[in-house]
């Protein structure tokens, strides 16, 4: 089957790291993905990450992916309090077609 | 803004009407996506049209339908509305079909059923 899962808080201080965690269980999947949801708005695709990759990094994100394990983190330096929203884990299924699967989200609360 | 334009922003039904949602792709896109998020959950994949096909679909049942128009626009239909409806309805669109293809949320659509 198809799970996500994420732990649903993160409360970290303006200026330090935050690493947000996400557990998946389709071993088919080419790409993961990392989305960020502000209060009231829609989804903003923030990386993804190609299967046969091990880490990415953009800028203040870097995302680490150990297929064994199945696990998908990613790390935001320098967290700002532009930062808190809710982040979402999704892996790509269904081949031929752009299905995603979410977590519930982890939200990141940035105290200033 | 991702181009991505969905009407109405929020809407309240009674239990057991019909409602549409109506989604604007960015223009060029030709892939469409709508998924449903129930409040403190992640969102919920329902159904994919590509050029006026449907391509895929969630584990909802028949009274969710779709189209999607010669101009790549789309709609979500809903009939015998249930409480747990009540959600926000998210589309996504995108260039093409295919996995690492980037899909460009709109805002959504508030449904509550009352």
């Amino acid at each position: 089957g198809e799970d996500v899962e994420q732990s649903l808080f993160l409360s970290v201080r303006e200026g330090d790291s935050s690493v947000i965690n996400c557990t998946y269980t389709d071993s088919s999947s080419t790409y993961l993905y990392w989305y960020k949801q502000e209060p009231g708005a829609g989804l903003q695709l923030l990386t993804y990450i190609f299967s046969n990759m091990d880490m990415k990094q953009d800028q203040r994100l870097t995302v680490l992916l150990n297929k064994k394990d199945k696990h998908l983190s990613l790390r935001i330096a320098d967290t700002q309090t532009g930062d808190s929203a809710i982040y979402f884990c999704a892996e790509s299924t269904g081949a031929g077609s752009y299905q995603l699967t979410f977590g519930k989200g982890t939200k990141l609360s940035v105290i200033p | 803004e991702t181009g991505v334009t969905q009407s109405p922003t929020h809407l309240i039904k009674t239990r057991g009407q019909q409602v549409t949602l109506r989604c604007s792709s960015q223009s060029g896109h030709n892939t469409v996506s709508w998924y449903q998020q129930a409040l403190g959950q992640g969102p919920q994949f329902i159904f994919q049209y590509y050029r006026e096909e449907e391509n895929g679909r969630g584990n909802f049942p028949p009274r969710f339908s779709g189209l999607q128009f010669p101009n790549y626009s789309s709609e979500l239909n809903v009939n015998a509305l249930e409480l747990d409806d009540s959600a926000l309805y998210l589309c996504a669109s995108s260039l093409r079909l295919g996995e690492g293809t980037e899909a460009f949320f709109g805002q959504g659509t508030r449904l509550t059923v009352v």
